[in-house]
């Protein structure tokens, strides 16, 4: 069974750029969330997906957004890049829907905002 | 709120002498708790998860975690450490509360260094 995949794995942008991350979940998983992942803050939740909704959301600007699709694939945007905007992103995907299952994680995609 | 702090940034331990790392949540209801590994370059892989059934939880590659409700601590230990056991590790809690479903709230993290 396939993991989650996240593309691109790393790519670079310049301020003002925007971006698009993409996320396929494991088959069968309906929920998606993103974390973004820097050395100064750690791991923060930035939004969850389920069946296309967006259920919860972090404390981001409104750059940042996502959506979900009816196959359940994630894409996430940020516009207007800034320079601490440079991360990993990470996608988790989860089987059912309820806190107790197990988030799965891909690789993540490197963003650096120069 | 929920929280989770886990104390040392960096712990240093020998091969196979014992692992301990600490995690405190903060939860005014149960919590679900779970222990996270990254290994570089890599995303996050659960080692283990505590789900309100028994207190000591046994997990992946050796490790397991006890939930001491009293102390409000769930460490994360392994006996005998390995060399491949040089990660960061990650204590999470799950935001059961508010409405907040689907995101857990992480610490820190704790980076282990194994010494041969």
């Amino acid at each position: 069974k396939a993991g989650v995949t996240q593309t691109p794995r790393y790519l670079i942008k310049t301020r003002g750029q925007q971006v698009t991350l993409s996320c396929s979940p494991i088959s069968g998983h309906r929920s998606v969330s993103w974390y973004q992942q820097t050395p100064g803050q750690g791991l923060q939740f930035l939004f969850e997906y389920f069946s296309e909704t967006q259920r919860n959301k972090g404390n981001f600007p409104g750059r940042f957004s996502g959506r979900q699709f009816s196959n359940s694939r994630s894409e996430m945007n940020v516009s207007t890049l800034e320079l601490g905007d440079s991360a990993l992103y990470l996608c988790a995907s989860r089987q059912r829907d309820l806190n107790t299952g197990e988030l799965f994680f891909g690789e993540g995609s490197r963003l650096t905002v120069l | 709120a929920q929280s989770v702090t886990q104390l040392g940034s960096h712990v240093s331990v020998s091969e196979g002498a014992l692992v301990l790392l600490r995690c405190n949540y903060s939860s005014s209801v149960p919590p679900y708790l779970f222990w996270y590994v990254q290994y570089p370059n890599q995303g996050l892989q659960l080692l283990l998860k505590y789900t309100s059934a028994a207190t000591l939880v046994k997990g992946i590659n050796g490790f397991e975690a006890e939930f001491k409700k009293s102390e409000t601590s769930f460490h994360l230990t392994k006996p005998s450490a390995h060399m491949s056991d040089a990660a960061e590790y990650f204590c999470a809690v799950s935001g059961l509360m508010e409405g907040s479903q689907g995101n857990l709230i992480f610490g820190k993290g704790t980076k282990l260094s194994v010494k041969p």
